[in-house]
């Protein structure tokens, strides 16, 4: 089964609304990373944190984790049209090779 | 330059056939993966190559073979096509543990 279920599956919001997305994973981590895929396209690397970090910022997104609770968040502050897209969170697992395991995603529409 | 790239980009075939989709980095990355993505966009691993060993092998028919001439090719042949076999597979590398991962555009497979 998969690993991450993101919530929620879809999302719509104005142009200027903050957009948050939620992710929660079964198994201990090495790290979390947040993937971004336009219609039709690749997935786009935006973020990662570590198992021993909490927050992280990168421009305008915001990414927490709570190992305790097994969940990540994503937010995107003043987001803009450009934004729509999926995102995915991927657990990267204590194994000994890296191996990203994705969430189910989370389709964002931001409207003008 | 593009830094994974993939091809062909679209592939429509008969089911029985055989075909290839070829992978190439220009990143320098050690590792490279297949990705499968489905019609409900679930991403779920395939394979895993690091300098041209095989890592990972999921659950994966073996009518998929990856081949890894070199670290900087990832190959996947796919012997007997089912209708189950469309989806979109993706390339991807990455550099070490616990970083993150390029993607290519896609490959969208049409079994027909």
């Amino acid at each position: 089964s998969q690993q991450g279920e993101e919530d929620p599956q879809a999302l719509s919001i104005q142009e200027g609304e903050n957009a948050t997305m939620n992710c929660s994973y079964k198994t201990s981590i090495n790290n979390l990373q947040w993937y971004r895929q336009n219609s039709g396209r690749g997935l786009v690397h935006l973020i990662l944190i570590r198992s021993n970090e909490r927050e992280k910022h990168s421009g305008r997104l915001r990414v927490t984790l709570d190992t305790s609770k097994k969940s990540s968040s994503l937010l995107i502050t003043a987001s803009r049209a450009a934004d729509t897209a999926s995102y995915f969170c991927a657990t990267g697992m204590n194994t000994g090779f890296q191996k990203l395991v994705f969430g189910t995603g989370t389709r964002l529409l931001v409207s003008p | 330059d593009t830094a994974v790239s993939q091809t062909p980009k679209y592939l429509v075939t008969q089911m029985g056939n055989d075909k290839s989709i070829k992978c190439e980095q220009n990143l320098g990355h050690d590792t490279m993966y297949w990705y499968k993505q489905d019609s409900k966009k679930f991403l779920k691993i395939m394979f895993s190559y690091n300098n041209k060993e095989l890592i990972i092998n999921e659950t994966v028919p073996n009518r998929f073979s990856p081949k890894s001439p070199d670290k900087a090719h990832l190959n996947l042949h796919i012997n007997s096509l089912e209708l189950g076999d469309s989806a979109v597979y993706f390339c991807a590398s990455s550099q070490d543990r616990g970083v993150g991962y390029t993607f290519g555009s896609g490959t969208r497979l049409t079994v027909v």
